[in-house]
């Protein structure tokens, strides 16, 4: 079975700075998906960004942009000149592409604090 | 109404009390999800359906009941529920539930739920 890890509960960065949140999973498959989720004090999760595991290029998304290494099995998520509305839970998911169904495994999440 | 709408946003049950959850999403997918959300935990995906046709249920206590009417509607039906049955509960629409998994999972507000 698939397994998505976090391995920081909690992260804070100053306004307009750069930070960097760790992801890494565990999975025998050769192809699959990667997300990055954000889910602020509303409680809606909201899709940051997506990375297909046959794209060797990096994805982005504005200030959004990740760092994926399949053969570490890492795919970390780094928000540039963070901004206030940053502050949020993020998490870390898995979407396998060769079993059935949309089946999502989620890691424990990041508590991100962004400081005026 | 736009995406993925949930009531009631806030539910206080007793162990003996029957209440249903209610989603609705307005994005016209063909799947939609329940999850759960406990403190500290990684989100717990329960049910899905798939053009109203239950696909997945991972072992979930039968004193959780969904129901998919049609393919806009989900409804998490609950009975006698246990304290560590409070949560936050997500419902999730994507555009199919398909092998190769290229759907985003859009997600709603969440029903903040507290037994006593």
């Amino acid at each position: 079975a698939q397994t998505v890890t976090q391995s920081q509960p909690e992260m804070s960065v100053q306004e307009a700075e750069t930070v960097t949140l760790s992801c890494t999973y565990d999975t025998s498959e050769s192809d699959y998906y990667l997300f990055w989720y954000k889910q602020p004090p509303s409680r809606q999760m909201i899709l940051v960004i997506r990375q297909e595991a046959y794209k060797q290029q990096n994805a982005t998304e504005n200030r959004f942009s990740v760092n994926f290494q399949k053969a570490a099995k890492s795919f970390s998520l780094k928000i540039s000149d963070s901004q206030l509305g940053d502050a949020a839970m993020y998490f870390c998911a898995y979407r396998s592409s060769e079993t059935s169904g949309s089946r999502l495994t989620f890691g424990e999440g990041t508590q991100l604090t962004v400081n005026p | 109404e736009t995406g993925v709408t949930q009531t009631p946003r806030h539910l206080v049950m007793g162990m003996t009390n029957k209440k249903s959850l209610k989603c609705e999403q307005h994005l016209g997918h063909n799947a939609m999800y329940w999850y759960k959300q406990s403190a500290k935990k990684p989100l717990e995906l329960m049910f899905v359906y798939s053009l109203e046709e239950r696909v997945e249920n991972n072992s979930v206590p039968s004193r959780f009941s969904p129901e998919c009417p049609n393919s806009s509607h989900l409804f998490l039906h609950l009975h006698t529920l246990q304290p560590e049955d409070s949560a936050l509960y997500l419902c999730a629409s994507s555009q199919e539930y398909l092998a190769g998994g290229r759907y985003e999972q859009y997600f709603g507000p969440g029903t903040r739920l507290t037994v006593t």
